[in-house]
Parts: structure tokens; sequence; C-alpha cells
């Protein structure tokens, strides 16, 4: 079936603008995961959804960050007054089941590569 | 703090020889852990993963090594084809705020020459 798909795949923007980045999981899966990756890293963990709420946000940078999944499936990470630090890969993951479990694997999306100029 | 941290950055092998890759990680209370494989322009992709009650687990190809005395995991890729080039990333499972969370290393780029 289907794997986990991202749109864009590139945003370009300028210091200052808001941007927003869609997820689209594997259906029927529960968990989702937004992940950072800056060139040469691995990806960092941003926030975690189980269904519709977002049940752990603690590797969001500041405030300027938010995500949502209002119907448990697709999900968009809302990026305001960006900045040329905002500028990486944003990977979203999803997963069959919650992280309450250590086993557990995640399907990764190809990422959207965001550029703030 | 915790990490998790890789030793070589790069690593370059003919087609047909085995490659390692090798991973250190700190936290002792890790239970599990997985390796990805990442193409460019694409996320990362499973590979393999092993429990911390056990010591070895091979797929196709694939062998990961788990040396929970010395913190240690590594990757062992049979027979490299070009189709291995990639960057290489260790993940350990880490409970935080009541989740299991992925924490990944830096990576490894294997560079396969046909």
């Amino acid at each position: 079936g289907a794997g986990v798909s991202q749109t864009p795949s590139n945003k370009v923007t300028e210091k200052g603008k808001y941007v927003e980045l869609r997820c689209d999981p594997i259906s029927g899966h529960t968990a989702l995961y937004w992940y950072r990756q800056s060139l040469g890293q691995g990806p960092e963990f941003l926030i975690y959804f189980q269904g519709t709420g977002a049940a752990d946000d603690s590797g969001l940078p500041n405030d300027r960050f938010f995500a949502v999944r209002p119907e448990g499936s697709v999900s968009t990470l809302k990026i305001q007054r960006t900045e040329r630090g905002d500028s990486a890969v944003y990977l979203c993951a999803s997963s069959a089941g919650g992280p309450g479990t250590p086993y557990n694997e995640q399907f990764f999306g190809p990422g959207t590569r965001l550029t703030v100029l | 703090g915790e990490s998790v941290g890789l030793h070589l950055p790069t690593l370059s092998v003919q087609e047909g020889d085995n490659s390692i890759i090798n991973c250190a990680y700190s936290n002792s209370a890790s239970d599990y852990f997985i390796w990805y494989k990442q193409e460019s322009g694409k996320g990362p992709q499973f590979i393999i993963d092993i429990r911390s009650n056990m010591d070895k687990r091979q797929g196709q190809r694939v062998t990961v090594l788990l040396n929970k005395t010395v913190k240690h995991l590594s990757l062992q890729i049979a027979a490299t084809q070009p189709g291995d080039s990639a960057v290489y990333f260790c993940a350990e499972n880490s409970l935080s705020g009541g989740s299991y969370i992925p924490t990944f290393g830096r990576g490894t780029s294997l560079i396969v020459h046909p």
C-alpha cells in the first residue's frame, strides 16, 4: 500500500513568513511523529500524536512551532515567523501502535526540505 | 547526558566486501535499538532491530550485534552492493514523558565502490 507522504517536497520562504508542512500517514496508523533533520545529523524528535492529541511535544524548539492532527490522520506542522535556523528537512513518520511500547516500527516519509532565506 | 553516537562518519568499501558500522550508546536503560538506512532525498528506512535481551539478530544480508557490557551496537552487511550506499543511523528507543521516542545518532556514510 501507499507509504507516508509529505507535501510539499521543497519549500523556500523568506525570514519572518509563516509555513505549513503536511503529512499523510499510512492509512490506519494511529501514531504520527514529526522530526527535524539538519545536514549531516540524525533526525531530531519534535512531536508525537496518538490519534488526534499531541501525546508528547517536548521536542518542539519554541512556541513558533505548532502541529495539529484534527481528525487523527493527516497532520500539519506550522512554523510562524520563520528564521534562517529553521532551515532543515522535516520528516514525518507513522506507526501502527503508540510508543507505549519500545518495540514499535516507524515508517518515514521522504521529508519536506525547508529553506528560509 | 545520555547519547547515541557513531564511531566512523564515513566508510568506504569495495563491492562484495563485508561492511561493519559501529555505534556506541550510553543509556544503559535503553531496551530497544534500531538501524535505519537513509538514501539521498529519502526518509530513513528500517533495516533491522534488536531488543536488549538479545545479543545478535540476523536478517537478509544484515546482522546486528549488541554488546551491553560495553554499550556497543554494530551493523554487519554481507557482500556489500552499490545499492547499499547510503547513510546508516542507529537509534535507541528511550522513555520520554511516558512514550518511547527514538534518539538517533549522527550517522555513518557508507560508500560502496564497484
